[in-house]
């Protein structure tokens, strides 16, 4: 089944202490992205990797991390986690970057990750 | 997720009706746009797009709507389902590996 697999789909942690959410695709696709969803917020983009090793940075990259040092796997590490970075993470993919690749190749998205920093 | 549903507009329509979700945009110099469902507790999924040389586009019980003039982007879902009681969001970009700009969605509840 094509997907995009985020796990752990529950955080609890304590401010500080370093944590990694992965996030991996089967699809073989180029674009993925992070993105995290606060109430009346919507969705905010955090890094985005157009494919292996190159990465840029979204609207909130602050306290973030990632890497890509394969096509299929997008990690996102947080080094010191604060109370503001509590919120719902997702991971998307699409085989070409949004808007370059005709009509049809919208984001496919993880199940999200609900990270509670205490 | 279940708290993504608070503080946002809310469509609330009869079942078997017509829906027609808006959305404006800001960016003149977005060229491809997306509307994407989220149901509770899951993440977004992809619906229907259309780009800037597109007025409309159509999909299974779906049409996108795009009126570059006044900067507007509509959803229109037919014959309006209990299923399709969910967040809908728009997504802007100008294309080109520049970001997404995600709108802040709005609830459509579905009256049996």
């Amino acid at each position: 089944e094509a997907q995009v697999t985020q796990n752990p789909r529950y955080l609890i942690t304590v401010t500080g202490k370093k944590l990694t959410v992965t996030c991996s695709q089967n699809m073989n696709h180029e674009y993925m992205s992070w993105y995290r969803q606060d109430p009346g917020l919507g969705l905010r983009q955090i890094y985005y990797s157009m494919n292996v090793e190159v990465t840029d940075k979204g609207d909130v990259p602050e306290g973030y991390k990632v890497s890509r040092k394969e096509k299929r796997n997008f990690p996102l590490i947080l080094e010191s986690p604060s109370p503001n970075q509590t919120s719902l993470y997702f991971c998307a993919s699409s085989l070409f970057a949004p808007g370059t690749g005709g009509v049809g190749y919208g984001y496919t998205f993880g199940s999200g990750t609900r990270l509670t920093v205490v | 997720g279940e708290s993504v549903g608070l503080h946002l507009p809310t469509l609330s329509v009869q079942e078997g009706d017509n829906s027609i979700i808006n959305c404006a945009y800001s960016n003149s110099a977005s060229d491809y746009f997306i509307w994407y469902k989220q149901e509770s507790g899951k993440g977004p999924q992809f619906i229907i797009d259309i780009r800037s040389n597109m007025d409309k586009r159509q999909g299974q019980r779906v049409t996108v709507l795009l009126n570059k003039t006044v900067k507007h982007l509509s959803l229109q879902i037919a014959a309006t389902q209990p299923g399709d009681s969910a967040v809908y969001f728009c997504a802007e970009t100008p294309g080109g590996y520049q970001k997404v700009t995600f709108g802040i969605g709005t609830k459509l509840q579905v009256i049996p």
